[in-house]
C-alpha cells in the first residue's frame, strides 16, 4: 500500500502524559498537512509542512503541540501534558505541491485516535 | 473567509434510492472543489473532485458538478448501497491554496436495505 500511513492508529493515555503519533506520507509527495477531527465534526488544520519546513501553524496548535518534520520525509506531532480536551483523531495527510497551483489533491491517512483519560 | 455550508444530516435512505447532499461554498476566484469520504472508524478518502467551473467529478457513481452561478457542487448518486452509508464530507483550499482544505460539517449517510 502506497497511501499515507499513521501510527498508532489507536492511544489511550492518562491525562498529563506525553503522546506521539507518526505519519508516513505517499512517497515524493513534498507538503504534508496535520488535521485534527472531533466526533461529529469536520476536519480542521493544525499545521502544513513543505519538504522539512513548517510553514504554516493554526492557533488551534497550543504550545503543548509540537510537529517535527526533521529529513523532510516522515513527521511526528507531539502532545505534551495531554488533557481530555485533546481527545480526538489526529489526520495526516499528503500532498505533491507543484508551484502554487490549488489543483493538487490532498490524501488523508486513516488517522490516530487518541482518547485521554 | 472561504468557507462550505453543507446539508445537515443525517440522512438516511433505502437501497436504490437517490441521494442529493447539497453542498454550497463561499471562496475567493475559483477553487478547486472536494467531496471526501469517511467511513466509519476510518480517515478521509476522496472520493471526486473538480477543478474548474462546469466541471463535473464523478467516481464510483457519484457525481457533482461546480456550479459557479450557484456557488454549489452538490453530490449526487442515482442509485445508493448499503456500502454507501459513511459521513460526506464537501471541501475547499482555503484562499485558493493548496496548503490547506477547509471542511464542511459532513453529512452523515445511512443506507437501509
Amino acid at each position: 500500500d502506497t497511501g499515507v500511513s499513521q501510527d498508532p492508529r489507536h492511544k489511550i493515555t492518562k491525562r498529563g502524559q506525553n503522546v506521539t503519533f507518526r505519519c508516513d506520507p505517499i512517497s515524493e509527495h513534498n507538503r504534508l498537512y496535520w488535521y485534527r477531527q472531533t466526533l461529529g465534526q469536520g476536519p480542521e488544520f493544525l499545521t502544513y509542512f513543505q519538504n522539512e519546513a513548517q510553514l504554516e501553524k493554526s492557533r488551534l496548535l497550543s504550545d503543548r503541540f509540537s510537529a517535527e518534520r526533521p529529513k523532510g520525509s516522515f513527521s511526528t506531532l507531539e502532545i505534551q501534558r495531554t488533557e481530555q480536551g485533546d481527545s480526538a483523531m489526529y489526520l495526516c495527510a499528503s500532498s505533491l505541491g507543484v508551484g502554487k497551483s490549488s489543483g493538487n489533491t490532498i490524501y488523508f491517512g486513516e488517522g490516530s485516535w487518541l482518547t485521554v483519560v | 473567509g472561504d468557507s462550505v455550508t453543507q446539508m445537515e444530516g443525517p440522512v438516511t435512505l433505502s437501497e436504490e434510492a437517490f441521494l442529493t447532499i447539497n453542498c454550497t461554498y463561499t471562496a475567493t476566484g475559483y477553487p478547486s472543489l472536494f467531496w471526501y469520504v469517511q467511513y466509519p472508524g476510518e480517515g478521509l478518502q476522496l472520493l471526486l473532485k473538480a477543478t474548474k467551473a462546469d466541471d463535473k467529478g464523478s467516481n464510483k457513481g457519484f457525481e457533482a458538478t461546480y456550479r459557479k452561478e450557484t456557488t454549489s457542487f452538490h453530490l449526487e448518486k442515482g442509485s445508493v448501497q448499503v456500502s454507501d452509508s459513511a459521513v460526506y464530507f464537501c471541501a475547499l483550499p482555503v484562499s485558493g491554496s493548496a496548503r490547506q482544505l477547509t471542511f464542511g460539517s459532513g453529512t452523515q449517510l445511512t443506507v437501509l436495505p
